[in-house]
């Protein structure tokens, strides 16, 4: 049974800081690997989708690695801003996903 | 494009109350999934249908009951509700292949009292 695992649950950095989430992952036969932002009370927007054949993807100030053969995967946000506090969530697996419980992110002005 | 709609936004039951949470997708999407959020307890998979005209059980099926009406709508339904089930839900739904990944809708929140 796939089993996701996010560290650290909280992470406060002051603004400017360049800084990595982690995710790991039991079952390296997973599809795809996605990352989600989600603000307070709101809906799980997607950041960055890894196909099981990638190794990274890029978006902005948003770099994303999937390695399967460790199962593990980073979220490395560039130049961190207060506009980027928010919970990271990563998920993955074949036809249906698994989420870990996420990493509660707050960039200090 | 609206994406994922969900309705109601918010609800307020009382035990042993019943209802339906509706979720509808524009985006020809093939699956669709329900998830309930809890602190602490992170997305758990409720029910998932893999294609039109089937639904399979997740990870917390019990007290919940769903039906996938067409390729665009698949519902909840909540026969009988319970404290417990006080959660935020979110449905969401994919391409049904391996490449591109889920989209979600805004979510219910919804409290038993």
């Amino acid at each position: 049974k796939q089993e996701v695992t996010q560290i650290p649950a909280a992470l406060s950095v002051p603004e400017g800081e360049n800084l990595v989430l982690n995710c790991s992952f039991t079952d390296s036969a997973i599809y795809n690997l996605q990352w989600f932002r989600q603000d307070p009370g709101k809906g799980l927007t997607s950041l960055l989708l890894i196909q099981s054949s990638q190794r990274e993807q890029t978006s902005g100030r948003l770099n994303a690695s999937l390695d399967k053969s460790s199962g593990r995967s980073t979220l490395y946000i560039a130049a961190s801003q207060p506009g980027d506090s928010a919970t990271y969530l990563c998920a993955s697996g074949t036809y249906k996903y698994i989420f870990g419980t996420g990493t509660r992110l707050k960039v200090l002005a | 494009n609206a994406g994922v709609t969900q309705t109601p936004k918010f609800q307020v039951l009382k035990t042993g109350q019943s209802m339906t949470l509706q979720c509808a997708q524009d985006m020809n999407h093939n699956s669709m999934y329900w998830y309930r959020q809890d602190p602490g307890m992170g997305l758990r998979l409720i029910y998932y249908s893999a294609s039109e005209g089937t639904t399979d059980k997740g990870e917390v099926p019990n007290g919940y009951n769903v039906s996938r009406l067409n390729k665009r709508e698949f519902s909840l339904r909540l026969e009988s509700a319970a404290p417990s089930q006080t959660s935020v839900y979110f449905c969401a739904s994919s391409e049904g292949d391996r490449v591109y990944g889920y989209t979600f809708g805004s979510g219910t929140r919804l409290t038993v009292v």
